[in-house]
């Protein structure tokens, strides 16, 4: 496997089920994000990790709940989620030095639907 | 508030050229990257500016004004495959991404 991969790359659920999605990199960086991505709306950055720790959480909802494992691997616990929630789950890496950060690499994303 | 301004759909010609333009007003200036991103497939790093003028990577071309808070990807000999949407995004003074809509190119034979 080579970049960043997510899996399951689709996923309907119902708002009572508890679901997660995952995303692993490749690609030996310090830092992963989770992003959201709906239908003609910029991409909305949800949790940033560096070196494993969380450092931005833009006030997403608590039923998204993100877990950071290692370097190389990211999830995204879902639970109780609404039908707004529908979009394209994107995970992202990059390399972070100081305050610098290179161009992110993402991964294939996880097309959500929510019933 | 931060914002990031790009056209939502062009359409162009195959082998024309066509630019994306793209307009920021963020809270401070860290660099500003362009993404392709086709249908159903994950964003990909185009170009990265963080001086102002051009840089060119073959056939794509990116330009930055800092003062006037502007760019623009620049698309030569258009191919088919290049329709997709192209993102732009702004690295604010907290070295986060701010993220426009994006611009949907439609190329047409």
């Amino acid at each position: 496997e080579t970049g960043v991969t997510q899996t399951p790359r689709h996923l309907v659920m119902g708002m009572t089920n508890k679901k997660s999605l995952k995303c692993e990199q490749h690609l030996g960086h310090n830092a992963m994000y989770w992003y959201k991505q709906s239908a003609k709306k910029p991409l909305e950055l949800m949790f940033v990790y560096n070196f494993k720790e969380q450092t931005e959480n833009n006030s997403v909802p608590s039923r998204f709940s993100p877990e950071c494992p290692n370097s190389s691997h990211l999830f995204l616990h879902l639970h109780t989620l609404q039908p707004e929630d529908s979009a394209l789950y994107l995970c992202a890496s990059s390399q972070v030095e100081r305050e610098t950060s290179y161009e992110q690499y993402f991964g294939p994303g996880t097309r959500l639907t929510v019933t | 508030g931060q914002n990031i301004d790009q056209p939502t759909e062009m359409t162009a010609t195959e082998g024309a050229i066509v630019q994306i333009n793209c307009t920021y007003q963020t809270s401070g200036f860290n660099g500003l990257f362009w993404y392709q991103q086709h249908a159903g497939e994950a964003p990909t790093f185009l170009s990265y500016n963080v001086l102002d003028g051009l840089e060119e990577k073959g056939r794509f071309s990116s330009f930055l004004s800092r003062s006037k808070g502007y760019s623009y990807l620049l698309l030569k000999e258009l191919q088919m495959k290049d329709s997709a949407s192209y993102l732009c995004a702004v690295k604010d003074s907290n070295y986060q991404l701010i993220w426009g809509a994006g611009t949907k190119l439609i190329i047409k034979p």
